[in-house]
C-alpha cells in the first residue's frame, strides 16, 4: 500500500526566510505532484515531476524529485506573505492512475 | 468560464436524506474523480471513472454512489446522509492519468 507522508504539517515562518517541505512515499513511483490550496478554495496544480532528478521552479518555489530515495522537496526561497497556503504532494500509482495524497503542509508566512 | 464546475457549492441537509452532488467539465478529459477532504487532512478518493462505462471504487466508497451520465458529467450521491459525511467534496478530471484539475468544491453539512 502506497503511503505518502509530508513534513512538517504546519510551518510558521517570517518573510524573507528559506524553508523546505518534504514529501516521502513508501513504494516505487515516478510521478509526483505538488498542489496549493488557499483556505476554503480549490486545489491548484503547481508542479508535475515525472522522472528521477526532475527539478522545476516557479518564482520563489522549487520542487525536486529523487525516486531512489522516494523523496520530493518543495523549497521556498525568500518567502513572501502571498505564499501562505496549504501545500499538498500527491504520488501517482502506476497500476490505476490514482493519486495518493499527503496530509498537507499548512504554511503561514508572517510579514 | 471554469473548466470544472460543481453544484451546489454549499449544502446543508439532515441525517437520512438523499443528496446528489454534480460535476461537469469542459476540458474533454475521460477521467473523472470524486474526493472528500476533512479539515486538516489530505484528500481521500471516493470513486473514479475512466470513461462512461468504467467506474471504480476508491478508498472510502461506503455510503456513496456515483453516476457517469456522459463524458462531461459525473455525479456523487449520498443515499442516506450521516453527520460524519460532513466535509468538503471535490470533483477532478485528468487526461492520460497525469495531473488532475479540480473543481471549486462543495461544502456539505449533515445535521
Amino acid at each position: 500500500e502506497l503511503k505518502v507522508e509530508q513534513n512538517p504539517l504546519f510551518l510558521s515562518m517570517q518573510e524573507g526566510k528559506n524553508y523546505t517541505i518534504y514529501c516521502n512515499y513508501s513504494t516505487t513511483s515516478d510521478r509526483l505532484y505538488w498542489y496549493r490550496q488557499d483556505p476554503g478554495k480549490s486545489l491548484e496544480s503547481l508542479f508535475v515531476l515525472l522522472s528521477n532528478g526532475a527539478v522545476k521552479q516557479e518564482g520563489r518555489l522549487m520542487a525536486s524529485l529523487d525516486t531512489k530515495a522516494r523523496l520530493s522537496t518543495l523549497h521556498i526561497t525568500a518567502a513572501v506573505h502571498d505564499l501562505s497556503a496549504t501545500y499538498f504532494c500527491a504520488v501517482g500509482m502506476d497500476s490505476n492512475y490514482q493519486l495518493i495524497w499527503g496530509a498537507g503542509t499548512k504554511l503561514i508566512i508572517k510579514p | 468560464d471554469a473548466d470544472v464546475t460543481q453544484t451546489p457549492r454549499n449544502r446543508i441537509t439532515k441525517t437520512g436524506k438523499r443528496i446528489m452532488l454534480e460535476c461537469s467539465q469542459t476540458k474533454g478529459h475521460d477521467r473523472m474523480y470524486w474526493y472528500r477532504q476533512d479539515p486538516g487532512l489530505g484528500l481521500q478518493l471516493i470513486y473514479y471513472s475512466f470513461d462512461v462505462k468504467d467506474i471504480n471504487k476508491g478508498e472510502i466508497s461506503d455510503g456513496y454512489s456515483v453516476s457517469r451520465q456522459a463524458q462531461a458529467k459525473f455525479s456523487l450521491s449520498l443515499e442516506s446522509a450521516i453527520p460524519n459525511q460532513t466535509a468538503l467534496y471535490f470533483c477532478a478530471t485528468s487526461d492520460g492519468g497525469r495531473e488532475q484539475y479540480f473543481g471549486p468544491g462543495t461544502r456539505l453539512t449533515v445535521t
